[in-house]
């Protein structure tokens, strides 16, 4: 069965520190996409981070990288220097090489003044 | 270029009635996804369309769901005689090409069925 986990439902981080968002996977097709995408309160989903499952180095988009442990299966979203706008919820997606996402649960991401 | 556009914003609707959700696909995109959102959890997949061609409605409920992409106009996610069940988030997404490399959201659909 393909599933994406997340087992972080909330995270309190002091400002300018960085910060690791977990995810794992399950899966044994040997080609798949991750993706990140934040959710503000406001509702929309702004798209992150993308990285290949065949990616010889792990993706980096400005102050948000993925750290991509094929063997473990896992791709965890680091924010360096994080900043006061990062409050939002974080989820966690694959594709299974179906046209079809699969999400995980989200993870809420609070950034302390 | 303006990005994926979802009407209304807000939609609220009593049990029985029906309801249009409207998704405009970023410009020359013809790809374009709807997924469902309930409180406090992930995105579900429901269809993917292309022009004129429902390509895979796996994540749809078989009654009182419908999905299509005419060749002029918006996606349009229909769903009838709703019931509270049916109140979550719905967005759509759009891409260029068939892989979801790049798959562009809209602001998503708030449904609330009283």
């Amino acid at each position: 069965a393909q599933k994406i986990t997340q087992t972080q439902p909330g995270m309190f981080v002091q400002e300018k520190e960085a910060v690791t968002l977990d995810c794992t996977y399950d899966t044994s097709d040997p080609s798949y996409g991750l993706f990140w995408y934040k959710q503000p309160s406001s509702g929309e989903m702004i798209f992150l981070i993308y990285q290949g499952s065949y990616d010889q180095q792990n993706a980096t988009e400005g102050r948000y990288s993925l750290n991509f442990q094929k063997a473990r299966k896992s791709a965890n979203l680091v924010i360096s220097a994080s900043q006061l706008g990062d409050s939002a919820m974080y989820f966690c997606a694959m594709d299974f090489g179906n046209e079809k996402l699969t999400f995980g649960t989200g993870t809420r991401l609070t950034i302390i003044p | 270029n303006a990005g994926v556009m979802q009407n209304p914003r807000h939609l609220v609707r009593r049990r029985g009635q029906e309801a249009r959700l409207r998704c405009s696909p970023m410009k020359g995109h013809s790809h374009v996804y709807w997924y469902r959102q309930l409180p406090e959890e992930g995105l579900k997949f429901m269809v993917y369309l292309q022009k004129e061609n429902i390509i895979d409605e796996s994540g749809m409920p078989k009654e009182r769901f419908s999905a299509e992409f005419p060749k002029e106009g918006p996606s349009i996610l229909r769903i009838q005689q709703v019931v509270r069940g049916d109140s979550a988030a719905y967005f759509c997404a759009s891409s260029l090409m068939v892989s979801n490399e790049k798959l562009f959201f809209g602001s998503g659909t708030q449904l609330s069925v009283l």
